[in-house]
Formats: C-alpha cells, structure tokens, sequence
C-alpha cells in the first residue's frame, strides 16, 4: 500500500521568501504525483500533477515540484512567497492502477507580510 | 461544470441523531472518495467507489458509518448515531477513471458539528 509523508507540519515564513516543501511517498511501482493547496475555510484545490515525462511540473500560482524517482521525492517550492500563499498544502499520491488516492498530513504555510 | 457539490454546508446535531451528508459527483467522473478532515487527525479517506462499487471502506472509523452510492450522481455518507467526537469537515472527491486516472476535484464540504 502506498503511503505519503510530508516532513514539515508549520512552516513560517516572511514575504519574498523562498519555499520548499518536502513530500516522500512509499511505493515501489509507477504512481502519479500531485500538490493540493488549501486556502482557510475552503476546499482542496489542485496547484500540480505529475504523470509522466518531464519531472520538473510547472503547477498555478508560480509553484513548481520536481519528481526525483530514485528519492521516492515529489518537494514542491515557490522561488518568492506572498501572504496569499498562507494555506495548507498537502502532497498526494495514486499508485497506478489503484483506486486509491493517499494524501500526506499536510503542511501548514503561514507567510508574514 | 457546477464541480463537485456537496451539501449541506454546516450542519449542527444532537449526540444520538442520524446525519446524512450528500454528494454529487462531476458528471463523467466515475470514481468518488469521502474524506474526513480534523485538526487532530488531518485529512482521512473514509470510502472510495468505482462505477458506484465500495472498493475500500477500511478507513470508515465504525460501524455508525455507512456509504451509499446508488447511481452515478449521487453518494451519501451516513452517520447513525452521531456523537461529538464525529465533528470534523467531510469532503467528497471525484474524479475520472478510463483509460488513465485524472486528477481529484473536491467538494467545498461540510461541517458537522454534533453537540
């Protein structure tokens, strides 16, 4: 069974800051990859997938997450936050083939203006 | 598309009542998920189904959970009897299964609250 680990539950940060994220999956197949962000007191939106070919995806917003298969890695970073990006984000992943879609714990970002 | 809608948006209930938690899926989608998200626990799959099938419940925490998927647009998440610790935002997903899978679109959710 596949299983997602985000190793950062608070991060803090201030405007212009750079981010990354750090998400880690256990899986020995093929899987698909994907970045949600949630914003407060709304639902889970998609920023970024990766599926196949280039392992640098571009998502939304200016984010962007490499696929690193021989680390089992999918981090996802932003070169310069704003506020707007305070949400909590959450790495996700589906093992081709599976029903299932397993998503990590969550990060919660939380960038000062 | 209108996305997946789920209602009601807030609902407050009595420990011991019955609650039920609607869904309706994006047309076209052929698999849907009921997740649970608290502060405590963070984001849990309850149920997922496939062409209105219950693949995997392992996740419903007991037996005062049910799921139901009777066609391709619809899905309930039952609780009967509620108690306070089952406030938590339930979300439902849906997304598109063929030939490949395709991305989860979620449901704007509901909150329980069960006092």
């Amino acid at each position: 069974a596949q299983s997602v680990s985000q190793h950062n539950h608070h991060v803090i940060l201030s405007e212009a800051a750079s981010l990354e994220l750090g998400c880690n999956y256990s899986y020995g197949g093929t899987v698909n990859l994907f970045w949600y962000v949630q914003y407060p007191g709304q639902h889970l939106q998609l920023l970024l997938k990766y599926f196949s070919g280039d392992p640098l995806v571009k998502g939304i917003k200016g984010f962007e997450a490499e696929f690193i298969k021989s680390k089992f890695s999918f981090n996802l970073r932003k070169p310069s936050v704003q506020w707007s990006d305070t949400a909590e984000y959450f790495c996700a992943v589906n093992a081709i083939g599976d029903y299932k879609l397993s998503f990590g714990a969550g990060t919660t970002v939380t960038v000062r203006a | 598309d209108a996305g997946v809608i789920q209602s009601p948006r807030h609902e407050v209930t009595e420990m011991g009542q019955e609650v039920t938690l609607r869904c309706k899926p994006i047309s076209g989608h052929n698999s849907l998920f009921w997740y649970r998200q608290t502060m405590m626990r963070g984001l849990e799959l309850l149920i997922y189904f496939n062409n209105n099938v219950p693949i995997d419940d392992s996740g419903m925490p007991e037996d005062r959970f049910s799921a139901k998927m009777p066609n391709a647009s619809f899905s309930t998440l039952k609780i009967q009897p509620s108690e306070p610790r089952d406030s938590a935002v339930y979300f439902c997903a849906s997304r598109r299964r063929d030939r490949g899978d395709t991305e989860a679109f979620f449901g704007q959710g509901t909150r329980l609250t069960v006092v």
